[in-house]
């Protein structure tokens, strides 16, 4: 099993950069592909980025191109997730994700969840 | 990326009631489509994943089906705890994508 636990919340002003945190525990987390997946104050979800678990590729969602770089610590089990050239609209609860490979090659999305940060753009 | 598309937005159902719930993708993902439900102040909670695998622990009341570009999810008969919100997600990609979500609220 895999627990995702997610640095606190942030509050920013527009034009600002934040960076969250998702610390992973659990022997199998060197297998998972992390995520980053946002939720706007009563809004639905928004896939925003992925990498490798070796942490060398990352792919991010076009809406997001140029203002995110996720980033893979191993040596902590921790990813990060960094908004640029933030605006209101990123206000929102960011969370983290894992998916890995089954026994058979298949993909298993997200059973785990990290608890969520919530992140608030305001002059 | 791929565009999911839910309906209806909006369900309105009693308990015991048969609920479908249907997204689209805009190509074909093959059967690489999960299904989430998700309560207020929570994380989504994986339901369904590969169309129609059911997650461990997840009540044998929820069923999925489809593949390529039409799918469905059904809750054969709605239980109090069953009114959330439920989204699906494609993972055919290495850009994933999720629908809008289908609020399923009581009648």
């Amino acid at each position: 099993q895999v627990q995702l636990v997610q640095s606190g919340a942030e509050v920013k002003k527009p034009g600002a950069s934040v960076k969250v945190s998702c610390k992973a525990s659990g022997n199998t987390f060197t297998r998972h592909f992390m995520h980053w997946v946002r939720q706007a104050p009563g809004q639905g979800l928004e896939w925003m980025a992925i990498i490798n678990p070796s942490g060398d590729r990352a792919n991010y969602a076009q809406k997001f191109q140029g203002r995110v770089t996720m980033t893979r610590d191993t040596s902590t089990s921790t990813v990060h997730m960094e908004l640029n050239s933030l605006r209101s609209e990123d206000t929102a609860v960011y969370y983290c994700a894992s998916h890995y490979y089954d026994s058979t090659g298949y993909p298993i999305p997200f059973q785990h969840w990290g608890q969520g940060t919530l992140v608030t753009v305001s002059s | 990326d791929i565009q999911m598309t839910q309906s209806p937005s909006t369900l309105s159902a009693s308990v015991g009631d048969r609920v479908t719930i249907t997204c689209r993708a805009s190509q074909s993902i093959s059967r690489w489509l999960a299904w989430y439900q998700q309560k207020p102040g929570k994380a989504p909670k994986l339901l369904i994943y590969k169309a129609s695998s059911l997650e461990s622990g997840v009540p044998s009341r929820f069923s999925g089906s489809g593949s390529g570009t039409e799918f469905t999810l059904t809750i054969s008969s709605l239980q109090p705890d069953d009114f959330a919100t439920y989204y699906c997600q494609q993972y055919n990609s290495y850009s994933w994508t999720f629908g809008q979500g289908t609020n399923v609220e009581i009648k």
